[in-house]
């Protein structure tokens, strides 16, 4: 079984330039979030979708971040512009449904630096 | 969500078992003990959860206090493998909450 797919895996900017990320969930898998994770810390959740609805994005930054998940399927996060404290692992994962016990798969994560 | 206290830090030898422990006081009734890890570069993986009973699968064993105010999480023989960041994170069951990550414990197994 395919696991959760992103790109780029790095992705260098400078400050005030933009960036997006993307992120292909597993196959039938209803929730997708995405989590930033800065060096040494615990990865923190930006935005949580059901199908291609919002159901949580409390912690996204929205004067700079951006996310859509057109047709419940593949996501894409953006950030513009971005600032050197955005510097991060970018982490997509999905799971079957959106809450209790169900397993979260993550992917390997998009690192972005900005310079 | 209630919160899980976890050692930052902890030292294993190679293919002695290891316990891991998480203190969650605030636990609640309807909270189940999520553990999962990540391994350097990698995104987290599940490892196991329970809820109020021990629970083991291939990866590891999930001992849950009788109060359920403190768990442990054990690798049986652990390898170099090993050696990732775990995390013990609560989760409310039939809930659309997500999974929200502590700092966690970095495990170093030794040669």
């Amino acid at each position: 079984e395919a696991g959760v797919a992103q790109s780029p895996r790095y992705k260098i900017i400078e400050k005030r330039q933009s960036v997006a990320f993307w992120c292909n969930p597993i196959s039938g898998h209803a929730t997708l979030y995405w989590y930033q994770q800065i060096l040494g810390q615990g990865p923190k959740l930006l935005i949580q979708f059901q199908n291609n609805g919002v159901v949580d994005d409390s912690q996204l930054p929205k004067d700079r971040f951006s996310a859509e998940r057109l047709k419940g399927v593949d996501s894409t996060l953006k950030i513009q512009p971005a600032k050197l404290e955005d510097s991060a692992v970018y982490l997509c994962a999905s799971s079957l449904e959106a809450g209790g016990t169900g397993e979260l798969f993550f992917g390997e994560g998009s690192r972005l630096t900005v310079l | 969500d209630a919160k899980t206290t976890q050692p930052n830090s902890m030292e294993s030898n190679e293919e002695e078992p290891v316990h891991l422990p998480c203190n969650h006081s605030t636990i609640s009734g309807t909270d189940y003990i999520h553990w999962y890890r990540q391994l350097p570069s990698q995104g987290p993986e599940y490892v196991i959860h329970g809820l109020t009973s021990n629970v083991n699968n291939r990866m590891a064993s999930l001992a849950i206090a009788e109060d359920r105010k403190s768990s442990t999480l054990i690798l049986h023989r652990a390898t170099l493998r090993d050696a990732a960041v775990y995390y013990c994170i609560l989760r409310a069951s039939g809930s659309a909450r997500q999974l929200t990550f502590g700092s966690g414990t970095q495990l170093t197994v030794l040669p």
